[in-house]
C-alpha cells in the first residue's frame, strides 16, 4: 500500500478564494482523521471520520472550513473563503479503528496571501 | 482539561550521545500513549504505543517509559544518530470522547 496520499503538497492561494485539500487513505481503514498544524499550536484535530461518517468536527475553526468523505476512499476538506491565518500544513491520516495507530499522510503546506 | 504537556521545547545534542525527552498528561481517562517521531516537511510516524498496564517499550534505539501514576512518559533516544534529528511527539489517546491530545513536540537537533 502506499500510504495515506495527499494532494496538493502545496498550495499558495489568495485570500477570499477557495481551496480543497484532499486525502486518500490506506485502503480498509475505517477511520479518518484532518488535522492542522501550525508552529504556535502544534497539531489539532478539525474533524474525524468513522466509516465515512463525520463523528466529531468540535475542531472545525469555523464555518468556512468543510469536510467530506463521500465513499470509504477518499475525502476532501475546503475552505470557503480562505484567509492568511489558515496557512498552516495541513495532514490526513487514518487508522483501522479510532484507537489503533494512526499513519498520517505528507501533508499540504497551504500558504493564503 | 485534558492536556499534553512536552519538554524540552527543542534540544541540541552531539553524535553518538544519550537524550531524553519528557511527556506530562492529564488526560483522564486514559487509554494509551504514543509517541510519534516526524521529520521536516513530513507527517509523523509511530514509534511507539503503550496501554496502561505497559510501563516500557523499545523500538531500535527508541525506549518509552510509561508511569501511569504520576502520569508521565518518557521517550530515551540511545547512541544518537544525525537521522534521529525530528520533533517527536507525545499523543495521548482518552479522555470522555476518546480523542487524541497531542503535545507540541520537542524538536531534536543532532550535531555531529
Amino acid at each position: 500500500d502506499a500510504g495515506v496520499i495527499q494532494s496538493p503538497r502545496h498550495e499558495v492561494t489568495e485570500m477570499g478564494q477557495e481551496v480543497t485539500l484532499r486525502c486518500k487513505p490506506i485502503s480498509g481503514h475505517n477511520s479518518l482523521f484532518w488535522y492542522r498544524q501550525t508552529m504556535m499550536r502544534g497539531l489539532e484535530l478539525l474533524i474525524y471520520f468513522n466509516n465515512n461518517v463525520p463523528i466529531d468536527d468540535s475542531g472545525m475553526p469555523e464555518d468556512r472550513f468543510s469536510a467530506k468523505m463521500p465513499n470509504a476512499s477518499f475525502s476532501t476538506l475546503k475552505i470557503q473563503p480562505s484567509e492568511p491565518r489558515d496557512s498552516a500544513v495541513y495532514f490526513c491520516a487514518s487508522s483501522s479503528f479510532r484507537n489503533t495507530e494512526a499513519f498520517f499522510g505528507q501533508g499540504t503546506r497551504l500558504t493564503v496571501v | 482539561k485534558n492536556q499534553v504537556e512536552q519538554s524540552p521545547q527543542s534540544l541540541i545534542i552531539l553524535e553518538g550521545k544519550n537524550c531524553t525527552l519528557q511527556c506530562n498528561y492529564t488526560v483522564s481517562p486514559f487509554s494509551n500513549l504514543r509517541w510519534y517521531k516526524q521529520d521536516t516537511g513530513r507527517g509523523p510516524v509511530s514509534l511507539t504505543i503503550m496501554t496502561f498496564s505497559e510501563n516500557t517499550k523499545s523500538n531500535g534505539r527508541y525506549t518509552a517509559t510509561l508511569d501511569a501514576d504520576t502520569k508521565q512518559s518518557s521517550l530515551h533516544i540511545t547512541a544518537s544518530q544525525l537521522s534521529d534529528s525530528a520533533s517527536y511527539i507525545c499523543v495521548v489517546s482518552g479522555g470522555s470522547q476518546g480523542n487524541l491530545i497531542f503535545g507540541k513536540g520537542t524538536k531534536l537537533s543532532v550535531k555531529p
